[in-house]
């Protein structure tokens, strides 16, 4: 069945580049997902990138795709404090819809140290 | 717009009792959706709506009722509370169900569920 994997913790120091990666299963998936959750709130579409897409760039976030490996990342450039959140990895699902029906990553935890 | 709010924020249940978990959305979307966040478990798709009168299960359905009789209202009811459905649940909308369109899916701020 449909499965997305990815490490549940990263720690990085204030500055530094933050790598997450996802892996999942679905080949036919369109649209791949990154969304962020601060704590106590709900989720927030990050960025996303195109099946037919190696690299997205949006501002400090750089999302690479795989296709092949069916390996998706996340790195954060210049990583703040701020960016201190669980990140989810998600891809559209078996039941239809655009985003609706997600399968999601069981989310990394990202901390970042002053 | 207010976006996607939900009610209550809280809730602490006995085993065995029921309650009616609120959603609504005030963007006009097509396309409702429940979760479960489970620690551990990421979230996963209860049920969902295409529109109004229209509803279907996700992957996690069971002890879950949901209807749609409002584009703007989609809410989620539990018939018997057990221990096992202690989490916390999102309502999200996005404005249409089509695969192949990016539309960004608005999420709820959550409702926490304690069942005892």
């Amino acid at each position: 069945g449909e499965d997305v994997e990815q490490s549940l913790f990263l720690s990085v120091r204030e500055g530094d580049s933050s790598v997450i990666n996802c892996t999942y299963t679905d080949s036919s998936s369109t649209y791949l997902y990154w969304y962020k959750q601060e704590p106590g709130a709900g989720l927030q579409l990050l960025t996303y990138i195109f099946s037919n897409m190696d690299m997205k760039q949006d501002q400090r976030l750089t999302v690479l795709l795989n296709k092949k490996d069916k390996h998706l990342s996340l790195r954060i450039a210049d990583t703040q404090t701020g960016d201190s959140a669980i990140y989810f990895c998600a891809e559209a699902g078996r039941y239809g819809g655009s985003q609706g029906n997600l399968i999601f990553g069981k989310g990394t935890k990202l901390s970042v140290k002053p | 717009n207010a976006g996607v709010t939900q009610t209550p924020k809280f809730q602490v249940l006995k085993t065995g009792q029921s309650m009616t978990l609120q959603c609504a959305q005030d963007m006009n979307h097509e396309y409702m959706s429940w979760y479960r966040q489970d620690p551990g478990m990421g979230l996963r798709l209860i049920h969902y709506s295409v529109g109004a009168g229209i509803t279907d299960q996700g992957e996690v359905p069971n002890g879950y009722n949901v209807s749609r009789s409002t584009t703007e209202d989609f809410p989620l009811r539990l018939l018997s509370a057990a221990p096992s459905q202690t989490s916390v649940y999102f309502c999200a909308s996005s404005r249409t169900p089509s695969r192949t369109v990016t539309d960004t899916q608005y999420f709820g701020p959550g409702t926490r569920l304690t069942v005892l």
